[in-house]
């Protein structure tokens, strides 16, 4: 199973954009990239997926570089209620496994 | 409203008596999920099930059971708990028809602790 890797911790100062990265050298082809996050004391929340062109939604970008071995999580207006741990996880939609290996994530604290 | 239910959210029991988590989705997802989530191990998963009557192994199966008798339905059994399995545990459902973007739909979370 492809792994990710994202750093332990992030902080950004409200009002501001913030740049979530992960990496994932080891993606093949079929690799969906997905991102949650989990806000203090709920369940994950979806936020964005993709697979290789930059994606847009309500909540955040994605954009995934040419190579699909890193993508990055935009938040373009950090607020507080964005405070939440961060997951980058990849799901394969052709070899038929539906396992997901969420990680630690990126916990990011956004200071007033 | 679309949710995930799960029933209790807190629960402490002792060791080898027998429980049973109850997981539930009003979405007709084919694909439900359980977690468990541990301080600095993140969320694993424990057992998935594409449709009724097939479930699967996760990364840290032992010591559960899952049953999916029903399309709704998917209970996380713990025959014997013990001490290692006090956790948080969440369920997840995703809706795998044509068109669907797999978006995970998790539960508000069990709190387990096994004495």
């Amino acid at each position: 199973d492809a792994k990710t890797t994202q750093p332990n911790s992030m902080e950004s100062n409200e009002e501001e954009p913030v740049h979530l990265p992960c990496n994932h050298s080891t993606i093949s082809g079929t690799d969906y990239i997905h991102w949650y996050r989990q806000l203090p004391s709920q369940g994950p929340e979806y936020v964005i997926h993709g697979l290789t062109s930059n994606v847009n939604n309500r909540m955040a970008s994605l954009a995934i570089a040419e190579d699909r071995k890193s993508s990055t999580l935009i938040l373009h207006r950090a607020t507080l209620r964005d405070a939440a741990v961060y997951y980058c996880i990849l799901r394969d939609l052709v070899s038929g496994t539906y396992k997901y290996i969420f990680g630690t994530g990126t916990r990011l604290k956004v200071l007033a | 409203e679309a949710q995930v239910t799960q029933n209790p959210r807190y629960l402490i029991t002792v060791t080898g008596k027998k429980l049973t988590v109850t997981c539930s989705q009003n979405m007709n997802h084919e694909y439900m999920s359980w977690y468990r989530q541990d301080p600095g191990l993140g969320l694993r998963q424990i057992y998935y099930s594409m449709n009724v009557e097939v479930t699967d192994k996760g990364d840290v199966p032992e010591g559960y059971k899952v049953s999916r008798k029903e399309k709704r339905n998917f209970p996380l059994i713990l025959e014997s708990p013990s001490p290692n399995q006090t956790s948080l545990y969440f369920c997840a459902s995703i809706s795998l028809g044509t068109g669907a973007i797999y978006e995970q739909y998790f539960g508000p979370g069990t709190r387990l602790t096994v004495t």
